[in-house]
């Protein structure tokens, strides 16, 4: 099946640092990435979509300039938590489609984010 | 908007079969997605219909109904392996392949 890696899978922080995570679709080409956080206990929230080439379109409520996306390929999308803080702790996780895969998300195995 | 529910727990013991129910309202519908996740991990695909009817994977089902806008999960020999949650997901709109999840089930499957 369709593989999808997220790197890393786990990072702490400080307060006030940047985070990058990358999502990177293995064996097949993404048109479309998507991420999501998620709370224990509760569902996935979608915070944006990434398309290769364009500009992400961001959920209504979530900032663009605190969590930068760029799809700079096909194969990679990266999501950059700027200027962290507690609040942003959360799991993350990316998911990608293609073309081909019956337009099916595979989704990355996560990151789990503590911001100090 | 889109809007799916979903009963939040379901338990079970070895052995049995357990039916997972979604409901559903959306503005546009392509299909509706199965999605299980086990604590601490992402969520892995399951399952996917477009069409009405049932569809077969090993011990998983998933059947859908449009007119009905409902669909449901049926596992099969449960296995305390499957104790995870389960996230139902209506894809439409106009984004190729977003998918709009529900609040998830979480099955416990008890000895």
């Amino acid at each position: 099946g369709a593989v999808v890696s997220q790197h890393p899978s786990r990072v702490i922080c400080k307060s006030g640092t940047s985070v990058k995570i990358e999502c990177r679709s293995l064996d097949f080409q993404a048109t479309t990435m998507f991420w999501y956080r998620q709370f224990p206990k509760q569902s996935l929230m979608l915070m944006a979509t990434s398309n290769e080439g364009s500009k992400a379109t961001y959920e209504q409520g979530v900032e663009k300039d605190k969590f930068l996306i760029n799809h700079a390929s096909l194969t990679l999308s990266t999501l950059t938590v700027t200027s962290a803080h507690p609040e942003d702790s959360s799991f993350y996780i990316c998911s990608a489609v293609g073309t081909g895969l019956r337009e099916t998300q595979y989704f990355g195995p996560g990151t789990r984010l503590l911001v100090l | 908007g889109q809007s799916l529910e979903q009963p939040s727990e379901v338990t079970a013991v070895e052995g049995a079969i357990v039916q997972i129910n979604c409901t559903y309202q959306t503005s546009g519908f392509y299909g509706l997605s199965w999605y299980q996740q086990h604590d601490g991990g992402a969520p892995t695909f399951l399952s996917y219909n477009a069409l009405d009817g049932l569809e077969e994977t090993g011990r998983f089902s998933s059947f859908l109904s449009r007119s009905d806008s409902y669909g449901y999960l049926l596992l099969q020999e449960l296995q305390m392996k499957d104790s995870a949650s389960y996230f139902c997901a209506v894809k439409g709109g106009s984004t190729l392949g977003r998918l709009y999840f529900g609040r998830g089930t979480q099955l416990t499957v008890w000895p």
